[in-house]
């Protein structure tokens, strides 16, 4: 059975600094996916990124940047310079693959708080 | 990406009643998935919904409380059916677009009173 662990519940920065979002992993699959997504207040889910088990370059996106380390199945996102539009719960996730179905494994969710 | 649409986008219902929950997508997929957010807590894949087959459910979930359909590559309804405060929650459609990459709609936040 897989699974996704994010330790953090809650963290709360001030604007600017640089925050860190842990994401942990259980998979007996050799070929998977993880994600990041973003919920705001307003409820939507976006789609931040998406790494294959094969990839373990490391991504930068503006602000954002994902480390992937297959060694200790963690898949961790830092938001540097965090913003007060980046206050949101963001969820790490795992896709299963079962034949063709993607179905996605949440973690908790971490709620994430920058203050002005 | 994709565009999309969940209708009603909220809804506020009796205890024993049913919501059909509509999700609409302007490509053609092959698969959609239900996903159920109770408050506070993360998302729970419902069911796996493809275009001429029946509905594959998670456990924990069955067809009769929660009855899918799928008519089409861009279209689908979730009924929650005899609800219960319990039920109250956002509900939320996804499309998986390129292979094994999942867009989802905006929800449907239902309460139940």
């Amino acid at each position: 059975a897989q699974k996704v662990t994010q330790a953090q519940t809650e963290i709360s920065v001030v604007e600017k600094e640089d925050v860190t979002l842990d994401c942990v992993y259980e998979t007996r699959d050799t070929t998977y996916y993880l994600f990041w997504y973003k919920q705001p207040p307003s409820g939507e889910l976006v789609f931040l990124i998406r790494r294959n088990s094969f990839d373990e370059q490391n991504e930068i996106s503006g602000r954002y940047s994902w480390n992937f380390q297959k060694s200790t199945s963690s898949f961790n996102f830092t938001i540097t310079a965090s913003q007060v539009v980046d206050s949101a719960v963001y969820f790490c996730a795992l896709s299963e693959r079962s034949g063709a179905n993607s179905k996605l494994t949440f973690g908790k969710g971490i709620t994430l708080s920058v203050r002005p | 990406s994709a565009v999309i649409s969940q209708k009603p986008s909220r809804d506020i219902c009796q205890r024993g009643t049913s919501l059909t929950i509509q999700c609409q997508v302007d490509s053609q997929v092959t698969m959609m998935f239900w996903y159920r957010q109770q408050p506070g807590q993360s998302l729970t894949l419902i069911a796996t919904a493809n275009q001429g087959s029946e509905a594959t459910y998670e456990s924990g979930f069955v067809i009769d409380k929660f009855p899918i359909s799928r008519p089409n590559l861009t279209f689908s309804t979730l009924t929650v059916s005899n609800m219960s405060p319990e039920d109250s929650s956002i509900y939320l459609c996804s499309v998986d677009l390129r292979y094994n990459e999942q867009f989802f709609g905006p929800g449907t936040r239902l309460t139940v009173l």
